[in-house]
């Protein structure tokens, strides 16, 4: 498997420009999250969607971002538009259900600076 | 509001040598995991307890879910300068999906 796969790497950006993050899932897994990691609030999680079906977007920190899920293969995270405190890195996770629970695996992460 | 504290939140220690790592919460966890960072790259999963009093190895990592499922342990044996890294627990409540993660705990083993 290919794992979760996420583009860019790394997004450099000035302040005011619109920010689109992407994310293919694990073939199979049928729940997508998105995380923000940062030194000061570690890692939190901003939304997830189950089924492509956004369940709970309780963690997204304002108006600025939004996420989609057009089909079960792909994920965007975008910002607009984008402040320096945006500054972070963002980890998609896909995860399937199994006989006791869940189990998440995450992409290498795309680190975005907001200048 | 943060669930789950990890402590210590960092250790340098000497190739060799034993630590443990503590992850507690207030809250009782269906389930919990344990996870390793590194630099650049996103978590990896190494271990889920399901079951209180559950104790798993992971070759020289030792991983345990408290009685009450409200906190775990994770202890390496004879660290080695492979094992630095964050160290993240992370526990699922009631029968959702939805993974609350520690605070974390930086290790570094140094030669």
């Amino acid at each position: 498997d290919a794992g979760v796969i996420q583009s860019p790497r790394h997004e450099v950006t000035e302040m005011g420009q619109e920010v689109t993050l992407r994310c293919k899932p694990i073939s199979g897994h049928n729940s997508l999250f998105w995380y923000r990691q940062t030194m000061m609030r570690g890692l939190e999680l901003l939304i997830y969607f189950n089924n492509n079906v956004p369940i709970d977007d309780s963690g997204m920190p304002e108006d600025r971002f939004s996420a989609k899920m057009p089909n079960a293969s792909f994920s965007t995270l975008k910002i607009q538009p984008s402040e320096p405190r945006d500054s972070a890195v963002y980890f998609c996770a896909s995860s399937t259900r199994l006989a006791w629970g869940y189990e998440q695996y995450f992409g290498p992460g795309t680190r975005l600076t907001v200048t | 509001t943060q669930l789950l504290e990890q402590s210590p939140q960092f250790l340098s220690i000497q190739e060799g040598e034993n630590l443990t790592v503590y992850c507690n919460s207030s809250s009782v966890f269906s389930s919990l995991q344990w996870y390793r960072q590194e630099p650049g790259e996103g978590p990896v999963l190494l271990v889920t307890v399901v079951t209180g009093g559950e104790v798993k190895k992971l070759k020289r990592l030792t991983f345990q879910f408290g009685d009450a499922r409200k906190d775990s342990s994770l202890h390496i044996t004879a660290a080695q300068p492979g094992d630095t890294g964050l160290y993240l627990c992370a526990g699922y409540t009631g029968g959702g999906n939805k993974l609350t993660f520690g605070t974390g705990t930086q290790l570094k083993v140094e030669l």
